[in-house]
């Protein structure tokens, strides 16, 4: 089982469409990640949180520490926000360095 | 400033050749990553290292050696690949956890190299 699940695995919306990727985990952790990676590969952090909710532009991400679940939110899709987005958390413990990654939701804005 | 720099982007091998994935960050980050991304698996974590002189194994070791002679630089060595390494590698770095904002310094990632080893 890994440590980081996310749903839905690949997801289609038309344009203007709210979306939601799920992300549940099982380790104790630190802070979790939210990245982007666009095709042709680069992966860039979106947020990173511990607890609450945080808001950038059109992406929302919110955390729940008691459940191990949180969620990225996209309001008013765009085909620019097709891309591929991942979870991940950072885990406790006494270096503190070791990242789980979830496998990845792709997402696809239709026109 | 350029963040995480890796070389090359794209490589192909033969069976039994030998080469190294270069990454390079400007941030001055102790903590350096190597990631390994196969389709439909999450990164799995090659080698690490918190600082210079420091290296450790991650996840899926074999096959690779790493060094960390400067806190910039973290060359990822294969010396003799093999078609399962056949991969997008990311060289990743972040800040150590410290003090209040103790674990919470986000992943800064180079663009990937695609390795194909035929």
């Amino acid at each position: 089982k890994n440590e980081v699940e996310q749903s839905p695995q690949n997801l289609t919306a038309q344009e203007g469409e709210f979306i939601t990727i799920n992300c549940s985990y099982s380790v104790g952790i630190s802070a979790l990640h939210w990245l982007q990676q666009h095709p042709g590969g680069g992966i860039v952090s979106l947020f990173m949180l511990s607890s609450g909710k945080k808001k950038h532009g059109r992406l929302i991400a919110t955390i729940n520490i008691q459940e191990k679940h949180s969620s990225l939110h996209i309001t008013a899709s765009h085909p620019r926000d097709s891309a591929v987005y991942i979870c991940a958390v950072r885990s406790k413990g006494l270096a503190g360095n070791q990242f789980y990654f979830g496998t990845g939701t792709s997402l696809t804005v239709i026109p | 400033n350029a963040g995480v720099t890796q070389t090359p982007k794209f490589r192909i091998l033969k069976i039994g050749q030998s080469m190294t994935l270069q990454c390079a960050q400007d941030m001055n980050h102790n903590y350096m990553y190597w990631y390994r991304q196969d389709p439909g698996m999450g990164l799995k974590l090659i080698y690490y290292s918190v600082g210079a002189g420091i290296t450790d194994k991650g996840e899926v070791p074999n096959g690779y050696n790493v060094s960390r002679s400067t806190t910039e630089d973290f060359p990822l060595r294969l010396e003799l690949a093999a078609p399962s390494q056949t991969s997008v590698y990311f060289c990743a770095s972040s800040y150590p956890p410290s003090g209040t904002l103790a674990y919470n310094s986000p992943l800064h990632f180079g663009n990937g190299t695609r390795l194909t080893v035929t």
